[in-house]
């Protein structure tokens, strides 16, 4: 199974800077097969990033996604109030083996 | 509008079973595979199974293999997740989520539902 680690656990920032979240896999992972998500308190998930750098449908622009192997990362270029919250990178492996990290919270400072 | 609404969640003993549904509305159901994921308390995110647009075809994480079951009925817009022998890490907030891909695999989810509670205590 592919092991996904999010750092940092906690990233404190204000709005307006930029924010950089890193996702890093044991073994090398298809691009086609990574994903980011959003998730506020009290809400579900919602897809932000496919297939490393793709915007799902209706996600601002100030958020990127690259990378590719085994090291991943989610920009936002400019924090705005409404995206702070904890944000999961999610990985599909072979043998079916679909995984996400642990998390990176994203806090006002 | 796209809508996934889950049931069914309750209290349960250890040992114990549930059945969870999912009404899906706002898209052709039975052209898409059906994801459920957990959450327990204050954790992070779990693939829990995977079921194919026509059902024929499942998949499950490791630690739920031989206890859950997924299914679904096209006629009915509905997914299920049948739960035997239940432990207490089985505790957690189970989402119902769409595939993205239209009778094709990406494996990662566009659209959850609110999710619907399982606590399993004595």
């Amino acid at each position: 199974e592919i092991v996904l680690t999010q750092s940092p656990g906690t990233l404190s920032l204000s709005p307006g800077e930029r924010a950089t979240l890193s996702c890093r896999a044991s073994q090398s992972v298809s691009s086609s097969y990574l994903a980011w998500y959003q998730q506020k308190p009290g809400q579900a998930p919602r897809l932000l990033i496919y297939g490393a750098s793709s915007r799902a449908t209706g996600i601002p622009d100030r958020f990127s996604g690259s990378g590719s192997g085994t090291d991943f990362t989610l920009t936002i270029s400019r924090l705005e109030p409404e995206d702070f919250a904890v944000y999961y990178c999610q990985q599909y492996g072979s043998s079916l083996s679909i995984t996400f990290g642990q998390g990176t919270r994203l806090e006002i400072k | 509008e796209v809508q996934l609404v889950e049931s069914g969640g309750v209290v349960v003993q250890p040992g114990g079973f549930l059945r969870l549904s999912c009404a899906a509305s706002g898209f052709t159901f039975d052209d898409y595979a059906m994801h459920w994921v957990r959450q327990a308390p204050g954790k992070g995110l779990e693939w829990v199974s995977l079921i194919s647009w026509d059902g024929g075809s499942t998949y499950y994480a490791d630690s739920v293999k031989g206890r859950f079951t997924i299914s679904r009925d096209n006629s009915k817009n509905s997914l299920y997740l049948q739960m035997n022998s239940l432990r207490a890490e089985d505790t957690a907030l189970y989402y119902c989520a769409k595939e993205a891909g239209d009778h094709y695999y990406y494996y990662y989810m566009d659209v959850w539902g609110k999710g619907t509670t399982v606590t399993v205590s004595s």
